[in-house]
């Protein structure tokens, strides 16, 4: 079945650090790659999102690349803030797209940034 | 208006009790989902309503009871309740066409507690 594998966590970074958040993902065809954050006592927002291979989402700084040869949507930012303290999931929906197209979640990680 | 609203925000109950959960989206979206999470995890799918029909229930106990009284409202009813049964229960919705966009928009959530 489809599966997603996050790094494990909880990440600590300094303000203005770089940010790399590995997600490896196990689909048959071509599915679609979703991240998104959870700030504390909140639902989950859409971060970014990728369709097909090769596409970069990106938003709010952040960015991540749909690599079908690695099978990889890594997420990343050049120089994160307080403010990105929060839970990142990463996602796919596999094909055929629609209603009944589920979302496949990893375990998501904390990422804490210090002043 | 990408937003997806739910109330109430806080919920506590007793096993006993019955009460219902709200959801609305104004997006046209023709496709829901409520989740459950429990803290520190995904969340997990529990319903599906796909053209205002259940069009899938991922073997949830009978005590939750779905409703989707029209394209606009997702409903959730809750009766004779347990203890474990506390989370955060989260609304979703997407286009929900077939082949179309899929990413799914998430609301707040309600917070359930069940004494």
């Amino acid at each position: 079945g489809d599966s997603v594998t996050q790094m494990e966590g909880p990440v600590t970074l300094s303000e203005e650090a770089f940010l790399t958040i590995n997600c490896t993902y196990t689909a048959t065809g071509y599915p679609s790659l979703f991240w998104y954050v959870q700030y504390p006592g909140e639902g989950l927002q859409l971060l970014l999102k990728a369709t097909k291979a090769d596409d970069k989402g990106s938003n709010k700084g952040f960015e991540a690349t749909y690599r079908k040869e690695t099978t990889s949507f890594h997420l990343e930012k050049g120089s994160v803030q307080v403010s990105d303290s929060a839970v990142y999931f990463c996602a796919l929906s596999a094909r055929p797209f629609g209603a009944n197209s589920k979302l496949t979640f990893g375990k998501g990680i904390t990422l804490s940034v210090r002043p | 208006d990408t937003e997806v609203t739910q109330t109430p925000k806080h919920l506590v109950m007793g096993m006993t009790n019955k009460k219902s959960l709200k959801c609305e989206q104004h997006m046209g979206h023709r496709a829901m989902y409520w989740y459950k999470q429990k803290a520190k995890k995904p969340p997990e799918l529990m319903f599906v309503y796909s053209y205002e029909k259940l069009s899938i229930n991922e073997s949830v106990p009978s005590r939750f009871s779905p409703e989707c009284p029209n394209s606009s409202l997702l409903n959730l009813h809750l009766h004779a309740l347990q203890p474990e049964d506390s989370a955060l229960y989260l609304c979703a919705s997407s286009h929900g066409l077939a082949g179309g966009r899929n990413e799914q928009f998430f609301g707040p959530g309600t917070r359930l507690t069940v004494l």
